[in-house]
């Protein structure tokens, strides 16, 4: 069975503060592909990353970069220097080829005060 | 790219009423089409997808149903709401493949009363 799942349902910093958010996934399958999206308080679903599972380098953008690893099934998320438009809920997701469907986790509920 | 236009932005519907929520798409062709529901503080749960015009996948049964009248234009129904029915009501829009991104709508916010 496919499953994501992000332990941390909320994280409180201060900003500037750096903070990593967890993704742990489960699959079977071989070949798959793990996403992270950002749910601001407007609502709609901002995509951040696609990682394919043969692709295990690691990731920056801006203050954004995502760890991969396949030893340990996770997919983690860490923003450097966080700001107040960082607060959000975070979505990791799943899919692969067997299942068609993007599995998402619960989402981890990121605040950053001033 | 592709934009996404959910409309209405927000919705408070009695129980028993009928519901329409309509998702169009723009810069792209025969896309993979998806509803989604989020309950309260809850986690993303897959209604339907549509692969082209009048297909529709049904993943939970319930008093929704799904239409894909046009290429690039998804309906969300139902006859009789429910106060379950209540949530959160994001489309997505994707590539051929089902692994492909998925890019999503603004939302419409459904309030059964």
């Amino acid at each position: 069975a496919q499953k994501v799942t992000q332990a941390q349902t909320e994280i409180s910093v201060v900003e500037k503060e750096d903070v990593t958010l967890d993704c742990v996934y489960e699959t079977r399958d071989t070949t798959y592909y793990l996403f992270w999206y950002k749910q601001p308080p407007s609502g709609e679903l901002v995509f951040l990353i696609r990682r394919n599972s043969f692709d295990e380098q690691n990731e920056i953008s801006g203050r954004y970069s995502w760890n991969f690893q396949k030893s340990t099934s996770s997919f983690n998320f860490t923003i450097t220097a966080s700001q107040v438009v960082d607060s959000a809920v975070y979505f990791c997701a799943l899919i692969t080829y067997n299942t068609d469907k993007l599995i998402f986790g619960t989402g981890t509920r990121l605040q950053v005060f001033p | 790219s592709q934009t996404i236009h959910q409309w209405p932005a927000t919705l408070v519907q009695p129980v028993g009423s009928p519901l329409s929520l309509e998702c169009t798409v723009e810069g792209t062709s025969n896309p993979n089409l998806y509803w989604y529901r989020q309950a309260a503080g809850r986690g993303l749960q897959l209604l339907f997808y549509s692969v082209g015009i009048g297909q529709i996948s049904s993943e939970v049964p319930q008093n929704l149903s799904a239409s894909r009248p046009q290429d690039r234009q998804f309906i969300l129904s139902s006859k009789k709401l429910l106060l379950s029915d209540s949530g959160f009501y994001l489309c997505a829009c994707g590539q051929a493949a089902a692994t492909d991104t998925q890019y999503f709508g603004p939302g419409t916010r459904l309030t059964v009363l």
